[in-house]
């Protein structure tokens, strides 16, 4: 079955510290998203892409940074990991395509990132 | 901006009773909405897609309804289980497929 795993699912990390978080789908989905999940403000998206080579920035982009090489990975960066970074971050993807039924987004299982 | 209202924030059901979670959109210009159930430390699984042409979306014990205009849609869970306790989050997408998230509704079902 098609999937779409995160990893690593814990990690805990130095403030200052540059941090990659993984993202890897099966599905062959055009787009791909990241998202963090905090108390207090559900889920905000940090950067997205449309396809290879293209990235975009969502409404919490600062501090991150993401490329795309291929369709199958999107690696999140933190270049240097803050304590208000702390979060439990998502990723997503969904097909690029507006015809019937194939908008939906699947998520995977989400990093939990600790910043001290 | 989108914005997403979810109401009521929690709800605590006996086993048995219907689940009724409502989701409101400020702006009705959307493509389509999803409803998400979370388990907690866990993921979002997707249950519901409701696409902007529909009305409304059924898949087992689960029933979506979406009014566009309005910038309403609810989720009835029918016969609710204990195994239905989880957090629910409606998310809509405009046609830059982003989705904009609700806060969620906790669910308990007591046995």
């Amino acid at each position: 079955d098609a999937e779409i795993t995160q990893s690593p699912r814990h990690k805990i990390t130095e403030t200052g510290r540059q941090v990659t978080l993984a993202c890897h789908q099966t599905w062959n989905h055009n787009n791909m998203f990241w998202y963090r999940q905090d108390l207090g403000h559900g889920l905000r998206l940090i950067h997205y892409s449309y396809g290879v080579q293209d990235t975009n920035k969502g409404e919490v982009s600062d501090g991150y940074s993401v490329s795309r090489s291929n369709t199958e990975d999107l690696p999140l960066t933190l270049e240097s990991a803050a304590s208000s970074q702390t979060s439990v971050y998502f990723c997503a993807s969904s097909e690029g395509a507006w015809t019937a039924g194939k908008t939906e987004a699947f998520f995977g299982q989400g990093t939990r990132l600790t910043v001290v | 901006k989108q914005e997403v209202t979810q109401i009521p924030a929690a709800l605590s059901v006996p086993e048995g009773e219907n689940l009724v979670l409502n989701c409101s959109f400020t702006d009705s210009a959307i493509y389509n909405l999803q409803w998400f159930r979370q388990d907690p430390g866990k993921g979002l699984t997707s249950l519901l897609l409701i696409q902007s042409s529909q009305r409304e979306q059924t898949s087992g014990r689960l029933n979506a309804s979406l009014d566009k205009s309005s910038g309403r849609s609810t989720l009835y869970i029918a016969a609710s289980q204990p195994g239905d306790s989880a957090t629910y989050l409606c998310a809509v997408s405009s046609n830059d497929y982003k989705l904009s998230f609700g806060a969620g509704t906790t669910v308990t079902v007591r046995a």
